[in-house]
C-alpha cells in the first residue's frame, strides 16, 4: 500500500515568514511523529500524535512550532516567524501505535525547508 | 541522548558481509533494539528488530549477545545501494525513538 507521504518536497522562504509542512500517514496507523534533521545531524523529535490523546509536544524547540493532527489523518507542522536556523529536513514518520510493544516506525521523504 | 554507541563510519567491499556493531550496555530487559538506515536525501528505512533471539528477513539479520548488551546488523551481501547513515536505536515500550549519530557504512566497488 501507499507509504507516509509529505510535501512539499522542497520549500524556501524568506526569514519571518510562515511556512506550513503537510504529512499524510499510512491508513489506519494511529500514532504519527515529526523530526527536524539538518544538515549531516541526526534526526531531533519533535512533536507525537496517538489517536485523539494530547500530543507530546516535549521536542518542539520553540513556541513558535505547533503541529495538529484530525484524528488519524492528516498532520500539519507550521513554523512562524521562520528563521535561518529553522532550515532543515522535516520528517514526519508513522506507526500503527506507541503503545505496543514493538512500535515500527514508516518515514516519509522529508521536506527539505530552506530560511533566507 | 541515545542509548547505544556505534562507531562513527565503515568501509565494507561490494559483494562481502557487511557487520556493523553496536554497544547498549545499558539496555532493559523490556527495550528492543531496532535498526534503520538513511539512504541520502531520503527518510529513514526500518531494517529490522528484536528483544533476544536473533532475527533474519530479507534484508539483514541481527545478532543480539546473549546479556544484549550488543548487537550487530549483518548485510549479507552488500552492494553499493547499500551505502547509508546506520543507525541503531533502543526503545521500550511507549518510548519515543532517539536517533544517535549512525554509522556511515560506504560499500566500496
Amino acid at each position: 500500500g501507499a507509504g507516509v507521504s509529505q510535501s512539499p518536497s522542497n520549500k524556501v522562504t524568506e526569514k519571518g515568514k510562515d511556512v506550513e509542512l503537510r504529512c499524510d500517514p499510512i491508513s489506519g496507523h494511529t500514532a504519527l511523529y515529526w523530526y527536524r534533521q539538518r544538515l549531516g545531524q541526526g534526526l531531533e523529535f519533535l512533536i507525537y500524535f496517538q489517536g485523539n490523546s494530547a500530543p507530546d509536544k516535549s521536542g518542539l524547540p520553540s513556541d513558535r512550532f505547533s503541529a495538529e493532527r484530525t484524528g488519524e489523518s492528516v498532520s500539519t507542522l507550521t513554523i512562524q516567524r521562520t528563521q535561518q536556523e529553522d532550515s532543515a529536513v522535516y520528517l514526519c514518520a508513522s506507526s500503527l501505535a506507541r503503545g505496543v510493544s514493538t512500535d515500527t516506525q514508516y518515514f516519509g521523504p522529508g521536506t527539505r525547508l530552506t530560511v533566507l | 541522548d541515545a542509548k547505544t554507541t556505534q562507531p562513527p563510519s565503515m568501509d565494507c567491499a561490494e559483494g562481502r558481509a557487511a557487520n556493523l556493531p553496536c554497544n547498549h550496555s545499558t539496555i532493559s530487559g523490556n527495550e528492543y533494539v531496532y535498526w534503520y538506515r538513511q539512504i541520502h536525501s531520503q527518510g529513514p528505512q526500518y531494517i529490522i528488530h528484536g528483544l533476544k533471539n536473533n532475527e533474519t528477513n530479507e534484508m539483514a539479520s541481527l545478532i543480539i549477545t546473549e546479556d544484549r548488551k550488543s548487537s550487530t546488523l549483518i548485510l549479507p551481501h552488500a552492494t553499493l545501494r547499500d551505502t547509508a547513515v546506520y543507525y541503531c536505536i533502543v526503545r521500550g515500550y511507549g518510548q519515543n525513538f532517539v536517533f544517535g549519530p549512525g554509522t556511515r557504512l560506504s560499500v566500496l566497488p
